[in-house]
C-alpha cells in the first residue's frame, strides 16, 4: 500500500515570491513522484514529475526537491503568478504493480497580486 | 489528438436513482482509471481497466458500484441506487500501457444527489 502525507492544506504568498509544498511518502517500491496542478471545476493535470536518480528536476519555474532518505518531496513555485493560483496534489504510485496513484489531500495556493 | 472525455459533465440525480458515467480515453489508450474527489479532498483510486478486464478494483464500495470497460464503446462507472454520500467529483484518466507516469485525466463529472 502506499500512503501520501502532503502539507500544508492552504497557503498565500504574495506575487513574486515563492511556493513550497511538502510530500511525504511511505513506500519506497516505485520510482516516480509527481506532481498534478487542478484549476477549480477542471481535471488534474500533470505539472512536474521526478524519478529518485536525481534530487532535483526544474521546468521553467517550477523545481521538484527529492529526499530519497527522508522519503520526502517538495515542489516550489519561483516568482509565483496570480495565475498559479490552483490547488496541487503530490502522488506516488501504489498498489500491487504500481499502476494506480496515491494523491495527497491537496494544497490551495492563492497567489495576491 | 483530443485528450480523455468524459459526459455527462455534470449530472444530479436523486437518492435511489442510477448514474452511469461515461470515459472514453484518449486513441491509442487501452487503461482506465477511475478516481473520486470527494469535496475538499484528493482523489482517491476507485477502479483500474484495461479492455473487457478488471485489473484492480480494490478502491471500489463493495455494494453499488460497478465499472466496466467493453471492447467497443467508452468505459462505463455505474451507480446503482445513490445516495447523498456519493455527491462527488468522478474523474477518468487513461494511459497507453499501464505505466503510472502515464496518466492522463479527463475533466471529471461532478455528480449531485438530490
Amino acid at each position: 500500500q502506499q500512503q501520501v502525507k502532503q502539507s500544508p492544506q492552504s497557503l498565500i504568498v504574495q506575487k513574486g515570491g515563492i511556493s513550497i509544498i511538502n510530500c511525504a511518502y511511505e513506500n519506497t517500491a516505485f520510482d516516480y513522484f509527481p506532481w498534478y496542478q487542478q484549476f477549480p471545476g477542471k481535471g488534474p493535470a500533470l505539472l512536474i514529475a521526478i524519478r529518485p536518480d536525481v534530487s532535483e528536476k526544474k521546468e521553467g519555474r517550477f523545481t521538484i526537491s527529492f529526499n530519497k532518505s527522508a522519503k520526502q518531496f517538495s515542489l516550489h513555485i519561483m516568482d509565483s503568478q496570480p495565475g498559479d493560483s490552483a490547488t496541487y496534489f503530490c502522488a506516488a504510485p501504489g498498489g500491487t504493480s504500481g499502476s494506480r496513484l496515491t494523491f495527497g489531500e491537496g494544497t490551495q495556493l492563492t497567489v495576491n497580486p | 489528438n483530443a485528450g480523455v472525455m468524459q459526459n455527462p459533465r455534470h449530472l444530479v440525480r436523486r437518492r435511489g436513482q442510477e448514474a452511469r458515467l461515461r470515459c472514453s480515453p484518449m486513441k491509442g489508450h487501452s487503461h482506465v482509471y477511475w478516481y473520486r474527489q470527494l469535496p475538499e479532498e484528493g482523489l482517491k483510486f476507485m477502479v483500474y481497466l484495461q479492455k473487457e478486464n478488471i485489473i484492480d478494483e480494490s478502491g471500489m464500495p463493495k455494494e453499488r458500484f460497478s465499472a466496466e470497460f467493453p471492447k467497443e464503446g467508452p468505459s462505463i462507472l455505474r451507480i446503482q441506487q445513490v445516495v447523498r454520500g456519493d455527491s462527488a467529483a468522478y474523474f477518468c484518466a487513461s494511459s497507453p500501457s499501464g505505466r503510472y507516469d502515464e496518466q492522463f485525466f479527463g475533466p471529471g463529472t461532478r455528480l449531485t444527489v438530490l
